[in-house]
């Protein structure tokens, strides 16, 4: 079946530690999302990719970091520079990277400071 | 920054009943979608309704849109205790861009 897998799916963070969240689609997306939510809240743009080797930031991108190197992979980098990491992470795609498109999602990584 | 705000935030109904979620935004949209999110998982796609559309059906789900007011509601008909998740509205914007925006989602309980 395709779809998106995120892993892992529970991560912790030391103090002073950067931390990466992987995001793999196989549903040949052109365009991959980074979301982060907060309990009880919607879901902020971190970062976005239409296209291989390019991203942009979204809304909150101050602290993270991402790569797109291939179509099918688009990792996170939460950096010790983010203070307040605790959140869900979810990653999503879609096809085209247009608003009018549907976009799927991983099942998220529940990211806590140790 | 938030484009969406759904209302209310919490609903607790019985199986059987109907539930009604509301969803309010700021600037002129091209397109509206509802997404449903169970407890820990990941997002899905319900609906998408486009700017120059009034109401979508899908199964037991009835999406209206008002531009005018800017707002949408998203009906479920028959709920069962399986619709319990939380319920969030995306906007794009007609300015352009490739990024929706989400709202902070209603919480939806269905009692058996």
């Amino acid at each position: 079946d395709g779809g998106i897998t995120q892993s892992p799916k529970y991560l912790f963070r030391k103090e002073g530690q950067n931390v990466t969240l992987s995001c793999e689609q196989n549903l040949n997306h052109d365009a991959m999302y980074w979301y982060r939510q907060d309990p009880g809240q919607g879901l902020r743009l971190i970062y976005y990719s239409q296209i291989v080797n390019d991203f942009q930031k979204g809304d909150i991108a101050e602290g993270y970091s991402v790569s797109r190197e291939k179509k099918e992979s688009f990792p996170l980098t939460v950096t010790s520079a983010q203070k307040n990491p605790t959140a869900f992470y979810l990653c999503a795609s879609t096809q085209g990277g247009f608003s009018n498109q549907p976009q799927h999602f991983g099942d998220g990584t529940r990211l806590s400071i140790l | 920054s938030q484009q969406g705000e759904e209302d209310p935030q919490a609903l607790s109904i019985q199986e059987g009943e109907n539930a009604t979620m509301n969803c309010s935004y700021k600037t002129s949209i091209n397109n509206l979608q509802w997404y449903r999110q169970n407890s820990g998982r990941g997002l899905v796609h319900l609906i998408l309704i486009r700017s120059n559309e009034r109401e979508k059906h899908s199964g037991r789900l009835r999406v209206t849109l008002d531009t005018s007011k800017k707002s949408s509601s998203l009906l479920i008909t028959a709920s069962r205790a399986a619709d319990t998740a939380s319920y969030f509205c995306a906007t794009d914007t007609s300015l352009g861009g490739d990024k929706l925006i989400f709202g902070t989602g209603t919480r939806l309980q269905v009692f058996p």
